[in-house]
Parts: C-alpha cells; sequence; structure tokens
C-alpha cells in the first residue's frame, strides 16, 4: 500500500475549521484514501473515506487533489472533543488482505 | 449505531499465564480483525479472519497466539503463555467485507497487562 506522510501535530481553535494534509504521492489509481482517529487510548473510530472525489458526511469532509497525491481532511467547526491523533491511511480496492497501516498521524489539538 | 464491543477493558495476567481476549464483531460483519498498540507505539496489525480461518496474519502473529470464532457472536484472541512484552492495548475490528471501499470498525480496546 501506498505510504503517506502527515505533519506531526497541529493545533486549531474552537469553533474553527481544522484542515489536516495528508501526502500520499506513490497512490495507484485502485487505492482508495482514508482517515481514522484515535482519542486517547481508545480505538481508532473511522472518520471518512474516498477514491477520486471529495466525500462529505456527518463527522467531515475529505478534499483530494485531481492527481489524487495528496488530501485533506476539514474538520468545519472543531470542539475541544475533536483533539485527537489523525490519521491517514491508503487502502487498495479489491484486496482482501484487509490490514491497515498505521503511521504516527497527526496530533489536533484543539484549544479554547 | 452498531459498534464492536470488547470484553475485559483491562486484563492483569501473571507472565506465563494464559489470556483470552473477547470481543463482538458487528453483528452483519464478515471479516474481523486483531490489533494492539504497545504504549506510546503506533496501532500494529495481528490478524484477520474470514470464513472461519485466518485470511492473513503479521510477523507479530507467531505460534502462541489463535483466533477463534467460538459462536456466531464471539471472536477471541488467545495468547498461550503470556510475556512482560505482550503488554499493550489490544483492539478488535470488524468490517462488513473484507475489499478497500469497506471502513473496519474497532472497539476501544482491552488493556494488557502482563505482571
Amino acid at each position: 500500500d501506498a505510504k503517506t506522510t502527515q505533519p506531526p501535530s497541529m493545533d486549531c481553535a474552537e469553533g474553527r475549521a481544522a484542515n489536516l494534509p495528508c501526502n500520499h504521492s506513490t497512490i495507484s489509481g485502485n487505492e482508495y484514501v482514508y482517515w481514522y482517529r484515535q482519542i486517547h487510548s481508545q480505538g481508532p473510530q473511522y472518520i471518512i473515506h474516498g477514491l477520486k472525489n471529495n466525500e462529505t458526511n456527518e463527522m467531515a469532509s475529505l478534499i483530494i487533489t485531481e492527481d489524487r497525491k495528496s488530501s485533506t481532511l476539514i474538520l468545519p467547526h472543531a470542539t475541544l472533543r475533536d483533539t485527537a491523533v489523525y490519521y491517514c491511511i491508503i487502502r487498495v480496492e479489491g484486496s482482501t488482505l484487509g490490514r491497515l497501516y498505521f503511521g504516527r498521524g497527526t496530533q489536533l489539538t484543539v484549544w479554547p | 449505531e452498531p459498534e464492536v464491543t470488547q470484553t475485559p477493558s483491562h486484563q492483569v495476567t501473571q507472565m506465563g499465564q494464559e489470556v483470552i481476549l473477547r470481543c463482538v464483531p458487528i453483528s452483519n460483519h464478515l471479516y474481523f480483525y486483531w490489533y494492539r498498540q504497545i504504549l506510546g507505539q503506533k496501532v500494529e496489525f495481528l490478524v484477520s479472519f474470514y470464513n472461519n480461518e485466518i485470511s492473513e496474519k503479521s510477523e507479530i502473529f507467531d505460534d502462541q497466539f489463535s483466533v477463534e470464532r467460538p459462536d456466531g457472536s464471539n471472536f477471541t484472541l488467545k495468547i498461550r503463555s503470556t510475556k512482560l512484552e505482550d503488554s499493550a492495548m489490544y483492539f478488535c475490528a470488524s468490517s462488513r467485507q473484507g475489499s478497500g471501499n469497506q471502513p473496519q470498525h474497532f472497539g476501544d480496546g482491552t488493556r494488557l497487562s502482563i505482571l
């Protein structure tokens, strides 16, 4: 699976949008971009995923560049409870092997 | 919303003892996974399980580990003879299918402490 690069840490004021970048320059055409987050020592929480098009759900928006080499996770109105480590992960479509490769992610701190 | 549940939340065991960690995956999911996270380190894949057999395992998943789906709802991870370095958070996950388009959903984990 393609490797990803994320900044180790970011911070954001409560109520503002948090924009978390991810580079995945070696991504292949059949690979999905996934985002998870981990709050303290809880289990990773699925946020959103996409292949080519931008995606939005109740938690976040995912913007994927046209060349698919990078993406941005947007939390439109960050709250203190969004403080967590955010992981950008690439998964191959059609692969049944299933394993997720977690890197170090980005520690997002939302401050009051 | 359906969720993956894990028990116990914390398990303390003497080195050399056997331990069984339990998971109830989301009910209509067919693929099951175990991951672990040693304190301060990355989340690491251990094993995936489908149709009552192991689909894939990592180099961490050696002979002291085994997995089982003893009934229609539970999925267990057994560590036969625990070592100090097995101390970690263990996370169970499940997905409806194993393909890249299906997210895995995680439980909140079992903290395993080996004394």
